[in-house]
């Protein structure tokens, strides 16, 4: 299996600073039909997941801009520009280059 | 906009059939894969497995001997069964559309506890 390496684990970031996480996997994520199957997702408290983040680089309808996802091959990083109160949770990476598909183990995002 | 909504028992016991179902409303199982992924307390998200109309299927093979997944295009559902579970089984299970190597909608969720 892919294994994703996600750091850190536990983020404090003060409200409107930027926030930076980083998605590391085991083998290259790019696809032979040209596409690199990288996602980002956020999970609330008490909530399911929610995609912010596919194919890298591309935002979910109703995501905010200041969300961007960034990287290729086997490194991964997803940026928030400036830290939002609702921006609190966990966020996981996950490839659906390779199956099984996984995730990472997560990055625990709060206020400082 | 798409919707899906896990039902099933929230308590099986330990050698027992887990099953559970997912009703999707805004679109039609004929069209993507749908799938299921699960979170024990906790912990982290695991991919279980996904099934499409035209007939593909992946499970994830930590559990391919014990798993079924199925379509229903009658009832626009589909459902998961997982046999002989353990307590390794507890965790929350999220059903969701599965397109193009991601989850783009996802369920609630629904937390199934095994023990006796």
């Amino acid at each position: 299996d892919v294994v994703m390496t996600q750091s850190p684990l536990s983020l404090p970031v003060t409200l409107g600073q930027p926030a930076s996480i980083s998605c590391r996997s085991s083998q290259s994520l790019a696809h032979g039909d040209g596409n690199t199957y990288l996602n980002w997702f956020q999970q609330r408290p008490g909530q399911s997941p929610r995609r912010l983040i596919y194919q890298v680089s591309n935002r979910d309808s109703g995501v905010p801009d200041r969300f961007s996802g960034s990287g290729s091959g086997t490194d991964f990083t997803l940026k928030i520009s400036r830290m939002e109160a609702e921006d609190v949770g966990i966020y996981y990476c996950m490839q659906g280059t390779h199956w099984p598909y996984t995730f990472g183990q997560g990055t625990k995002l709060e206020i400082k | 906009q798409v919707q899906l909504q896990e039902s099933g028992p929230g308590l099986v016991k330990p050698s027992e059939t887990l099953s559970l179902t997912c009703a999707v409303s805004g679109a039609s199982v004929s069209n993507y894969a749908w799938g299921w992924i699960r979170q024990p307390p906790g912990k982290g998200l695991d991919w279980v497995g996904y099934k499409s109309y035209s007939g593909k299927t992946n499970y994830n093979p930590s559990l391919k001997s014990r798993l079924n997944i199925s379509l229903d295009t009658p009832k626009n559902h589909f459902s998961l069964e997982l046999s002989s579970v353990t307590a390794a089984d507890t965790a929350v299970y999220y059903c969701g559309r599965d397109h193009r190597g991601s989850i783009d909608f996802w369920g609630q969720g629904v937390l199934v506890t095994v023990s006796s």
